[in-house]
């Protein structure tokens, strides 16, 4: 099975901390997302990539930057978190680029972010 | 992408089947159908996917109209742990970006 895996499940940090937020996958995908999820808005996406070093803008990158160095690895990060970026972060992996089958996402569990 | 509708809340018994509606009336050519659940508390998880015929899997059923503006995913017993939101999200060959709406929350009723 798909294992995603993200480093914490619950975060507490303070206003204008770095924040770095790691999600890892184990079953080679070349693609991985990283959305935020807050109540009445559903999930968005705030960056994406394809490939190890390369990433696309999502939605939401505002106040966000990522970073892929290897394939299995993918992190979100907050330069200076403030507290509007309070929010539940799901990443996900995908195997191939666009076409089904085999472009289903797998989820990791979450990570709830606290910023106070 | 084509927009979705889904009802905001569904309740069924537990060992009923549940059918979930979906309406996608923007839906063009190239648009697959997809569906996912959110288990309280976890990452979404996917269910099926169409095109534009009905399709089977060990999980559910999706049933796509002939003109493929709505559709319908079917769980055929539903047991407590089908409790989730259920997001139809509707989206083209080449995109590698889900647009999640608010999706259905399903109660099971035991």
């Amino acid at each position: 099975d798909v294992k995603v895996t993200q480093s914490s499940r619950y975060l507490v940090k303070r206003t204008g901390e770095k924040v770095f937020l790691e999600c890892v996958q184990d079953m080679d995908h070349e693609n991985m997302f990283w959305y935020r999820q807050d109540p009445g808005l559903g999930l968005r996406l705030i960056y994406f990539s394809y490939d190890v070093k390369m990433k696309e803008k999502g939605d939401i990158p505002e106040g966000y930057s990522v970073s892929r160095e290897k394939k299995e690895r993918f992190s979100l990060i907050l330069e200076s978190a403030s507290t509007n970026q309070t929010s539940m972060y799901l990443c996900a992996s995908s195997l191939s680029w666009g076409a089904p089958p085999g472009d289903e996402q797998f989820f990791g569990p979450g990570t709830r972010l606290t910023v106070l | 992408d084509a927009k979705t509708t889904q009802p905001p809340s569904m309740d069924c018994a537990e060992g009923r089947a549940a059918n979930l509606p979906c309406n996608h009336s923007t839906i063009s050519g190239n648009e697959y159908v997809y569906w996912y659940r959110q288990i309280h508390s976890q990452g979404p998880q996917y269910i099926i996917h169409g095109l534009k015929n009905n399709e089977t899997n060990e999980m559910a059923s999706l049933i796509i109209t002939e003109d493929r503006k709505s559709s319908t995913l079917i769980l055929p017993h539903a047991t407590l742990r089908d409790t989730a939101v259920y997001y139809c999200i509707v989206r083209y060959f080449g995109n590698e970006k889900l647009t999640f709406g608010t999706g259905t929350r399903l109660t099971i009723i035991p």
